[in-house]
């Protein structure tokens, strides 16, 4: 069964260090979601690509993170520089549909737990 | 915006039949209601989703009452295995992306013996 894949697992950093996280959802999928989950809480969207182009990305810091899928395929979120408030699981997600869809199933990976010290 | 309350959390023990309810009072015309399972260190894994009525998988089961403004899960004879956090979504107007679904706080499930 084909998955999402996400690395590395668990990283961590020291404040004002940079961090990158790569995802790459399942063969096909147009729609690749970033989420953010910190503990004890619900995922929240980070970001959201269709295809190579960004659909949504209110809720990115975008002073300290950036999140490109240069190809519509593999995408890289990073952030810089990183601070205490950003420990938590850093989730990707992917879905085949394009747009707004009724079933719109999210494919969710692993996710990446960052712990900034 | 739709926004979905569920209940904290529940506890039941293995072999019983669990009922979640989610309340959603602003849900549009033509949205789904849909329900995601999260372990611990690991991400959301789709359950069910419905419209209206009674959905049945090999997992659960979805009802919705005709004014859809709540959906029960229902876990038909729970397992230790099930203990997890269970989220109901349902799209909104604002965040969530350009779909619309935001996970709230979800409901930590625990079975036990």
């Amino acid at each position: 069964e084909a998955e999402v894949a996400q690395s590395p697992r668990y990283k961590i950093t020291e404040k004002s260090q940079a961090v990158a996280f790569w995802c790459d959802p399942i063969s096909g999928h147009a729609t690749l979601y970033w989420y953010r989950q910190i503990l004890g809480q619900g995922p929240e969207l980070l970001v959201q690509f269709q295809d190579e182009s960004v659909v949504d990305d209110s809720q990115l810091p975008k002073d300290r993170f950036s999140a490109e899928r240069l190809k519509g395929v593999d995408s890289t979120l990073k952030i810089q520089p990183a601070e205490l408030g950003d420990s938590a699981m850093y989730l990707c997600a992917s879905s085949p549909w394009r747009g707004r869809s009724p079933d719109n199933e999210q494919f969710f990976g692993p996710g990446t737990r960052l712990t900034v010290l | 915006l739709a926004k979905t309350t569920q209940p904290i959390s529940m506890d039941s023990y293995e072999g019983q039949e669990v009922n979640i309810t989610c309340s959603h009072n602003n849900i549009a015309t033509n949205d789904y209601i849909t329900w995601y399972q999260q372990f611990p260190s690991q991400g959301p894994r789709f359950i069910i989703q419905g419209y209206k009525t009674k959905v049945t998988n090999e997992v659960a089961s979805l009802f919705i009452p005709a004014d859809r403004k709540s959906s029960t899960l229902s876990l038909p004879r729970v397992s230790l295995s099930d203990t997890a956090v269970y989220y109901c979504l349902v799209p909104g107007k604002s965040g969530g992306g350009a779909d619309g679904l935001t996970f709230g706080k979800g409901t930590h499930l625990i079975i036990q013996p």
